[in-house]
């Protein structure tokens, strides 16, 4: 079973900035945190990761907190182009303990 | 530079056929992994290959299921005997590396079973 919970759905105003929230309650402390998303009819795509620090690049900005028990995933300046559904994951990042296990993600509709 | 590619984009099957899916992997990359989508729901976990053997095949749901790797770059997931609750989205997803964090996926195939 995934270890995180997202809300089903969320809205957002196009050019306004999308919070993405996740928990991740029972994260270990070697567990990072993962966002992909997936546009419809499309292969996912990885967006950023953390494992305690706030993390920042061109796609968007993780928020995790100082307990590492949640996160949140921030788009700026949304555009009509970011409608899809976003997944947040952890997973350890050692030995062969490679997959990913997905939940149902946040499905995010920017709006115009 | 080139991505993930899957062939076929779909394939429609008739219960009982075996078929073959193909995963191109980005050149290099030596981590690939198979998941599959069904409508609704977000990937679900099948295998993972580093280089040519299989690291982890925890995913494969039945022995119907099968994959190689047998050169270490192109992948194909075998099933036999299909059923109709085969039909999904078929992901390939590969890494440069064991230990990287990102998976690039490539843009799946769709198989039905009728």
């Amino acid at each position: 079973d995934a270890k995180t919970t997202q809300p089903p759905s969320m809205d957002c105003a196009e050019g306004r900035a999308a919070n993405l929230p996740c928990n991740h309650s029972t994260i270990s402390g070697n567990e990072y945190v993962y966002w992909y998303r997936q546009i419809h009819s499309q292969g996912p795509q990885y967006i950023i990761h953390g494992l305690k620090n706030n993390e920042t690049n061109e796609m968007a900005s993780l928020i995790i907190t100082e307990d590492r028990k949640s996160s949140t995933l921030i788009l700026p300046h949304a555009t009509l182009r970011d409608t899809a559904v976003y997944y947040c994951i952890v997973r350890a990042n050692a030995g062969n303990n490679r997959k990913l296990i997905w939940g149902l993600g946040t499905s995010l509709a920017v709006n115009p | 530079g080139a991505g993930v590619s899957q062939t076929p984009s779909n394939k429609v099957t008739e219960k009982g056929k075996y078929v073959e899916l193909r995963c191109d992997p980005i050149s290099g990359h030596t981590a690939l992994y198979w998941y599959r989508q069904s409508l609704g729901q977000g990937p679900e976990f099948l295998i993972y290959f580093q280089g040519t053997g299989a690291a982890d095949d925890s995913g494969l749901p039945n022995d119907r299921f099968f994959a190689v790797r047998p050169e270490g770059s192109v992948s194909t997931l075998k099933i036999q005997r299909t059923e109709r609750g085969d039909s999904a989205m078929y992901l390939c997803a590969s890494s440069p590396r064991q230990g990287a964090f990102e998976q690039f996926f490539g843009p799946g195939t769709r198989l039905t079973v009728l």
